[in-house]
C-alpha cells in the first residue's frame, strides 16, 4: 500500500478529445509527479508540482497540464488526444526533497 | 541526470539468487542510487535505496563498489512473485523527477 489512489483506472477515448486523471496522494505527499508509461518502456517523467506550482517538466507538449490542490490530490490534463497519447499514466507522491516515489497504480488511457 | 545502462532482460530459476547490475558512469556526489520493482499494469514500487558500499533490507541488498559508477541488486533466493521489470534510478534529493530507463525485466521459471 503506498497511500496513493488514481482514477479513473482505465479509460478509452477518441483523437482530439480533451481527458482529466486523477490522483490522491496521503497525508504528507507534498510534491506529485505524473509520468506516462507506453507499452514495453520505463516511465517518462512529464511534470512534478509543488504548492500547487509547476515544479520542472519533462519534455511534453503544453497540451499536458496539470493542478495540485491542498488536499494532496491532483490532476493531470490532455488537451487535443493523439494516438500516441496512449499509455499508462502513473502519479507519484513524495515528500519534498526525499528520495523514495510512491506510486498509484495508474491510469490506462486508450485512444482510438 | 545520470543516464544508466542495465541488461534488457535476465532469467532466473526458482530459489536462485539474481544480481542485477546497473552502470552510471556520470553519477553525480550528491546522487543516490535507487531501485524500484514494477509488476505489469501496476506502478513502479521503491526497493532499495543506498549511497555507498552495502545496504541491506528485508527484500534486497544493493552492492555499491567505491568509485560509484555501477551497483548491483541483489535478490536472494528468487521466487515466481519476483518476475518483474526492475528499474535502478540515479538522481539527487529530488526523486519526483527521475528518469526511469527500460529497466530489466527478470523473468523466474519453475
Amino acid at each position: 500500500e503506498t497511500g496513493v489512489t488514481q482514477s479513473p483506472t482505465h479509460l478509452i477515448k477518441t483523437r482530439g478529445q480533451q481527458v482529466t486523471l486523477r490522483c490522491s496522494s496521503q497525508s504528507g505527499h507534498n510534491t506529485v509527479s505524473w509520468y506516462q508509461q507506453a507499452l514495453g518502456q520505463g516511465p517518462q517523467f512529464i511534470f512534478q508540482y509543488y504548492r500547487e506550482e509547476e515544479n520542472g517538466r519533462g519534455n511534453f507538449p503544453p497540451r499536458f497540464s496539470g493542478l495540485q490542490f491542498p488536499n494532496y490530490s491532483s490532476e493531470l490534463n490532455v488537451n487535443a488526444l493523439e494516438l500516441d497519447d496512449s499509455a499508462l499514466y502513473l502519479c507519484a507522491g513524495a515528500v519534498a526533497n526525499t528520495r523514495e516515489l510512491f506510486f498509484g497504480e495508474g491510469s490506462r488511457l486508450t485512444v482510438l | 541526470l545520470a543516464k544508466t545502462t542495465q541488461p534488457i532482460s535476465m532469467d532466473s530459476y526458482e530459489g536462485q539468487e539474481v544480481n542485477i547490475t546497473c552502470s552510471h558512469n556520470n553519477i553525480a556526489t550528491n546522487d543516490y542510487i535507487t531501485w524500484y520493482q514494477q509488476f505489469p499494469s501496476q506502478g513502479p514500487r521503491f526497493i532499495i535505496q543506498g549511497y555507498k558500499t552495502k545496504v541491506t533490507n528485508e527484500v534486497a541488498s544493493l552492492f555499491i563498489p567505491a568509485d560509484r559508477k555501477s551497483s548491483t541488486l541483489s535478490l536472494p533466493r528468487v521466487s515466481l512473485s519476483d518476475t518483474a521489470v526492475y528499474y535502478c534510478l540515479v538522481g539527487g534529493s529530488n526523486a519526483g523527477k527521475s528518469t526511469f530507463g527500460d529497466g530489466t525485466t527478470l523473468t523466474v521459471k519453475p
